[in-house]
């Protein structure tokens, strides 16, 4: 079955390290996001990508980077780990249409120390 | 900004109740889109409805069934006849003009036995 995946699922850091949350789907979808939340705020969008190469900054992108380089994957990266930066981190996708429903990965969970 | 309002931040509820949960938005655009997304205990987001700004109509799944009202900006959720497994937190949310989803702040169901 077609699908989204997070990987770590949890993960513990320290202040100023470089981390990396990995996402990845199999329904060959074009649009894919990447949200964080926090109690209180919802979900709020990190960054998205409507394509191989494309790459765009959501509302809270500060400290956060993407890259685009196949369809599948939406790795997302923190340049300097911060404590502000601990959250749940909730990637998603969705087919190709701009307004096409997003479904969602399980979630990362980030502590940073 | 044009923000998703869930005023209810908990609602606990005994098995069998019927329970609604409220969603007001905001928005200048005259098309838009509406969804509510089920979080449970575990942590994933399960989508559970998708609406269109032009379809009115109240839609009815099983046990769940959404009020769609233009004239007062509300998109809220009932579920007929509670259950112990509909204890979750659930997220409304709207797309705007820029595609982005804009989710309110979600509200924690408790369904006790």
């Amino acid at each position: 079955d077609a699908e989204i995946t997070q990987s770590p699922r949890h993960k513990i850091t320290e202040t100023g390290r470089q981390v990396t949350l990995a996402c990845h789907q199999t329904w060959n979808h074009n649009n894919m996001f990447w949200y964080r939340q926090d109690l209180g705020h919802g979900l709020r969008l990190i960054h998205y990508s409507y394509g191989v190469q494309d790459t765009n900054k959501g509302e809270v992108s500060d400290g956060y980077s993407v890259s685009r380089s196949n369809t599948e994957d939406l790795p997302l990266t923190l340049e300097s780990a911060a404590s502000s930066q601990t959250s749940v981190y909730f990637c998603a996708s969705s087919e190709s249409r701009l307004w096409d429903t997003q479904f969602f990965g399980p979630g990362t969970r980030l502590t940073v120390l | 900004a044009q923000k998703v309002t869930q005023a209810q931040t908990e609602i606990s509820v005994v098995e069998k109740e019927d329970v609604t949960l409220d969603c007001v938005y905001e928005t200048r655009d005259t098309t838009y889109y509406l969804f509510w997304y089920k979080q449970p205990p575990s942590g994933e987001l399960v989508f559970l409805i998708r609406r269109n700004s032009f379809d009115e109509q109240n839609e009815i799944s099983g046990r769940y069934s959404w009020n769609f009202q233009k004239s007062t900006s509300s998109f809220n959720f009932t579920i007929t006849a509670s259950q112990v497994v509909d204890s979750a937190v659930y997220f409304c949310a709207r797309m705007d003009s820029s595609y982005k989803l804009i989710f309110g702040s979600g509200t924690r169901l408790l369904v006790r036995p």
